[in-house]
């Protein structure tokens, strides 16, 4: 158990919808990441915040937005959703303090499916 | 552009043997490489990392070699056992204040009792 959670484990819906994914970071880490694992496509990263704020983007869809919250639990949500939206998405945490050995912590993963 | 790669897809090792898992990466600016180790349904479990400054890092049957020169780091596994097999995801992070990681598309191992 990495200490990060994430809900929930399955989520199915249809194209056009809009959902939203919970992360909650292990304690006392301030950095939150989102990555999108497709079949054919290793974990692509897609956005952190630290601390409450935007740090960095990858390749995220602008039909995709996240949050970090006061409690920096994360949100990840998905608008107007596509058939190829459909993945696993994995929350990882880190301490965000050092630059040096900032170690990524990963939670279990949403499954996504849009029929 | 694939910037961390893994070459072989899978990997089968009888038990009690080493396990050699491989990962190449083209940009010089990463500084800090990490093995992820992954099961079904299970988000990827942290392994082992290595700092750019360091060659060879060791924790119990697990050591990552870096070569940086060639730009190639190994993951080595000895002995190998059965609950090892797993896919092997290889990471990498450039410097600065982006923490990104970009990572390889895994190597399947599987060990045979």
């Amino acid at each position: 158990d990495s200490g990060v959670t994430q809900t929930p484990k399955h989520l199915i819906t249809a194209t056009g919808q809009r959902v939203t994914l919970r992360c909650s970071p292990r304690s006392g880490d301030l950095s939150v990441y989102w990555y999108q694992q497709s079949l054919d496509q290793g974990l692509q990263f897609l956005i952190q915040y630290y601390n409450g704020e935007e740090r960095a983007k990858g390749n995220i869809l602008e039909r995709f937005s996240a949050q970090q919250f006061p409690d920096l639990h994360s949100e990840l949500n998905l608008s107007s959703l596509e058939l190829g939206d459909s993945a696993l998405y994995f929350c990882a945490s880190s301490d965000g303090r050092s630059t040096a050995t900032d170690t990524q912590y990963f939670g279990p993963g949403t499954r996504l499916t849009v029929l | 552009d694939q910037q961390v790669k893994q070459n072989s897809p899978s990997l089968s090792v009888q038990e009690g043997r080493i396990s050699i898992l491989n990962c190449d990466y083209t940009n010089s600016m990463f500084d800090y490489f990490l093995w992820y180790k992954k099961y079904p349904a299970e988000g990827p479990t942290f392994l082992i990392s290595i700092s750019s400054i360091k060659d060879k890092n060791e924790d119990g049957r697990f050591t990552v070699f870096l070569n940086k020169s060639a730009k190639h780091l190994s993951l080595h596994i000895v002995p190998s056992q059965p609950g090892d097999s797993a896919v092997y995801f290889c990471a990498a992070r450039s410097g600065g204040s982006n923490y990104k990681l970009t990572f390889g598309k895994g190597t399947l191992l599987t060990v045979n009792p």
